[in-house]
């Protein structure tokens, strides 16, 4: 399967613990989306990368949020020091920036998420 | 992003069209309109987008009117798969706008038997 995965599928934790969460793009995609679901809502924006460079993020995106990206393929977000209104899915989208143009049309692929739960 | 406004929830019969509305009122003229759907325990799909003119590919018909302040989206034979969450966005696509897609609430659509 060549779509976005997502790694863990599902992640438990306690409150003031720790998570990270992996995300592996489509291999010729140079964006990178992350995505906060809460239950019923829509899916919100966190950040976006394009190849190793973070160019854009949410102001939902606080101090205890930090993602990376480091060689322009798979990306990881970590949550520091976890709270219960952490609680969401994670979606992880990639798309593909053709050079040259200055506009951007171009769909995004979503992964299938992680579902954190923080006890 | 200019803001959508799509009706909650609707009902569909298996095998019948599902003419899905969304208002965009306060759209501009570098914003396309997209559309996403979101089944159950799954990432979000793209499914199709426009910005003046109809819109066709193997999922789906975008309708767009001609003052662009709401569209449609046709499934025209609606299968119990096609039962998800559908989301209408406006995007912007100028460098300046940014690439974030802002999700609304959607439309629950239940296709029925």
């Amino acid at each position: 399967d060549t779509g976005v995965s997502q790694d863990p599928r599902h992640k438990i934790t306690k409150r003031g613990q720790n998570v990270t969460f992996r995300c592996d793009p489509i291999s010729e995609h140079n964006r990178l989306y992350w995505y906060r679901q809460t239950l019923g809502q829509g899916p919100e924006f966190l950040t976006y990368f394009q190849n190793e460079a973070q160019l854009e993020k949410s102001r939902l995106l606080s101090d205890r949020f930090s993602a990376e990206r480091p060689k322009g393929s798979f990306s990881t977000l970590e949550i520091q020091r976890t709270e219960q209104g952490d609680s969401a899915m994670y979606l992880c989208a990639s798309s593909l920036r053709l050079a040259g143009g200055p506009t951007d049309y171009n769909e995004q692929f979503f992964g299938p998420g992680t579902r954190l739960t923080v006890l | 992003d200019a803001k959508t406004t799509q009706p909650p929830s609707m009902d569909c019969a298996e095998g019948r069209a599902a003419n899905l509305p969304c208002n965009h009122s306060t759209i501009s003229g570098n914003e396309y309109v997209y559309w996403y759907r979101q089944i159950h325990s799954q990432g979000p799909q793209y499914i199709i987008h426009g910005l003046k003119n109809n819109e066709t590919n193997e999922m789906a018909s975008l309708i767009i009117t001609e003052d662009r302040k709401s569209s449609t989206l046709i499934l025209p034979h609606a299968t119990l798969r096609d039962t998800a969450v559908y989301y209408c966005i406006v995007r912007a696509t100028i460098k300046a706008a940014g690439n974030k897609l802002t999700f609304g609430g959607g439309t629950r659509v239940l296709v029925k038997p």
